[in-house]
């Protein structure tokens, strides 16, 4: 299945923790993005990459940092876990960075910080 | 600073009927406008682009239409069916504007 698959899909944990999340697209696209959701339903961009190289990073605390080893992961390492931090984060690609296509997100990750 | 806005308040119609959400923008030109189906649980889902030139887009029972200088897109549901029921997004995007979402207007569709 083509798709934009993100791992785990839940995710509870205790402040002070330091946890990863997961992002893998089959797409051939180049450009990957993290977007968080909070529980007002907000879906807010954190980071976008475009062919491994950052090219958005919009004010997120520096605790949470991404890294692209290839154009077709994108993973989100996430430090000292607050209870702040406790959303759902969705994994998204798109064709390129021109922003003239439709993204496709993964299913979610639901970080919940105790 | 940009702004967008859906209707928070859900939407409730009768089957069959046409579902019509608003989405409105200020402060800024955004090229393109993007609108997404998400449904409980799961991530949002693509369902049509409209370019600025562009007054109006179709796809099966779905309208889109964007009128720049009232920095307005309406986007349509005809025939609609309880299976349509479910929060959509808009998100106006393109040139320098990286692609922001709205909240989202929940659809019932009441059978």
């Amino acid at each position: 299945d083509t798709a934009v698959s993100q791992t785990p899909k839940y995710l509870v944990t205790q402040m002070g923790n330091d946890k990863s999340i997961k992002c893998e697209q089959n797409l051939g696209h180049d450009t990957m993005y993290w977007y968080k959701q909070d529980s007002k339903k907000f879906l807010k961009i954190m980071f976008s990459y475009n062919n491994k190289e950052l090219i958005i990073n919009e004010t997120v605390p520096n605790r949470f940092s991404p890294k692209s080893p290839d154009k077709a992961h994108l993973n989100l390492h996430i430090n000292s876990l607050e209870l702040g931090d406790s959303a759902v984060y969705f994994c998204a690609s798109s064709q390129d960075s021109s922003w003239g296509d439709g993204y496709t997100f993964g299913s979610g990750t639901r970080l919940t910080v105790v | 600073s940009q702004k967008i806005e859906q209707n928070s308040e859900a939407l409730n119609i009768q089957e069959g009927k046409t579902a019509t959400l608003t989405c409105n923008y200020t402060n800024y030109s955004p090229a393109y406008l993007q609108w997404y189906r998400q449904d409980p649980g799961r991530g949002p889902v693509f369902l049509l682009l409209i370019r600025e030139n562009e007054k109006e887009k179709r796809k099966e029972r779905l309208k889109v239409t964007f009128d720049t200088t009232l920095k307005q897109s309406l986007f349509h549901i005809t025939a609609s069916q309880p299976a349509d029921s479910a929060t959509y997004l808009c998100a106006p995007s393109g040139g320098s504007y990286i692609p922001t979402f709205g909240r989202g207007t929940s659809l019932i569709v009441h059978p």
